[in-house]
């Protein structure tokens, strides 16, 4: 079965400080698929990036960058020079070939970014 | 751009009553999913949805709850007799395939509150 593990439950930072979020993850599979989803205060989900377990290359985007590592089955993400509409909680999920359809989350990692 | 939406945004209801949770999903997409996501804890799969049938579902998902698709646009998930413990936000989500790699969308969440 697979398990997704976000250790960090509350992270604070003050504005423009860089912060990562750690995602660890199990899965039998050997293909299988990590995604990033943010929270904002008003409560929807919004879908930030998706990475397949062939592709281990890093991905930037913008002021958001993404590590994954499949020796450490981690798959964290850093956000550099925070600002305060950072503020959310982020989440990591997995689905894999198994459970194709649904997507397995962590806890999720409360990020405040302060002024 | 396109998005799922959900109405209500927010229904209480009493312990013991039907309630009906709507969803209009990506209008391409083909895939369905309810989630659902306790106060403060993760976010939990619940079932998905293709052609007319439950392709997936979780043990959360159990006789108390149902999901349709009752035209061509609505999703619906019924909660038949309310407990304290549905009170949660729901989340509809939709993608244009079943396949892992595909990014589910989801839509702005209904707050259920038991009473």
């Amino acid at each position: 079965a697979q398990k997704v593990t976000q250790a960090q439950t509350e992270i604070s930072v003050v504005e423009k400080e860089d912060v990562t979020l750690d995602c660890v993850y199990e899965t039998r599979d050997t293909t299988y698929y990590l995604f990033w989803y943010k929270q904002p205060p008003s409560g929807e989900l919004v879908f930030l990036i998706r990475r397949n377990s062939f592709d281990e290359q890093n991905e930037i985007s913008g002021r958001y960058s993404w590590n994954f590592q499949k020796s450490t089955s981690s798959f964290n993400f850093t956000i550099t020079a925070s600002q305060v509409v950072d503020s959310a909680v982020y989440f990591c999920a997995l689905r894999d070939s198994g459970s194709a359809r649904q997507l397995t989350f962590g806890s999720g990692t409360q990020l405040t970014v302060l002024p | 751009e396109p998005e799922v939406t959900q109405t209500p945004s927010h229904q209480v209801t009493q312990m013991g009553q039907e309630v009906i949770l709507r969803c209009v999903p990506i209008s391409n997409h083909l895939y369905f999913y309810w989630y659902r996501q306790i106060l403060g804890q993760k976010v939990e799969f619940l079932v998905s949805f293709y052609n007319n049938e439950i392709s997936e579902k979780s043990e959360i998902f159990d006789d108390q709850f149902s999901v349709e698709r009752p035209d061509g646009s609505n999703f619906t998930l019924k909660i038949r007799s309310t407990k304290l413990e549905d009170s949660a936000m729901y989340f509809c989500a939709s993608s244009k395939h079943g396949t892992a790699q595909v990014e589910q969308y989801f839509g702005p969440g209904t707050r259920l509150t038991v009473t």
